[in-house]
């Protein structure tokens, strides 16, 4: 199963984009890509989840470049309430979880 | 999306005593069901794919013994921690999937005194 990087935590201020990347050097041809949101005490929330190119849902948009190694999770104008745990995960179903990116955002 | 339902969310139990985690999938058919076990400030960890109608299959380091997991119907997955300790407190969480996404439920905080 590809194993998952990603810088520990981030910081940011209201209203600025964020970008997470994380890194799957050996994804393989059938591995799905899903990013996740955790805040404490509660389970995983799924964002959203792509296998090439550009995916974009109502909260954020994925860029998979085309060799697949790494994912960029765009978080667009975030707010107080984005701060939280942001995880990736890689696989057909992706049971796996790295470190995960603890994202703070600060007024 | 599919909506996945833990309960309890929080329990607390006397040591040598056994606990039950129910993990329900409300809108949607489960065959397989994940548990995942997460420690303060840690990432979650899977403990065991839980199979319906057969026995479930165990992450390395695991004891199938102590963590028991039934899955006798599409809906419903249980796990047992049997005769709880201490060190076995922690955020229970179980999972999913639907359509190739896992779902997640709110997690049960276990408490071990």
């Amino acid at each position: 199963l590809a194993k998952t990087t990603q810088p520990i935590s981030m910081d940011s201020y209201e209203g600025q984009e964020v970008n997470i990347t994380c890194s799957h050097n050996n994804i393989a041809t059938n591995d799905y890509i899903t990013w996740y949101q955790q805040f404490p005490s509660q389970g995983p929330r799924f964002i959203i989840q792509g296998y090439k190119t550009k995916v974009t849902n109502e909260v954020a948009s994925l860029f998979i470049p085309a060799d697949r190694k790494s994912s960029t999770l765009s978080l667009p104008r975030v707010s107080l309430s984005d701060t939280a745990v942001y995880y990736c995960l890689v696989g057909e179903l992706g049971f796996y979880f790295g470190s995960g990116t603890k994202l703070n955002v600060k007024p | 999306g599919a909506v996945v339902s833990q309960h309890p969310s929080w329990v607390i139990c006397k040591s040598g005593t056994s606990v039950k985690i129910e993990c329900r999938s409300l809108d949607f058919q489960a065959t397989t069901m994940f548990w995942y076990r997460q420690f303060p400030k840690q990432s979650l960890m899977l403990m065991a794919t839980s199979n319906e109608g057969s026995k479930a299959t165990y992450e390395q380091g695991v004891e199938k013994d102590k963590f028991l997991i039934n899955h006798a119907s599409l809906t419903l997955s249980t796990l047992t921690v049997t005769s709880a300790h201490p060190e076995d407190s922690s955020f229970y969480i179980c999972s999913a999937t639907s359509e190739y996404i896992q779902y997640f439920g709110a997690g049960t905080r276990l408490s071990v005194l």
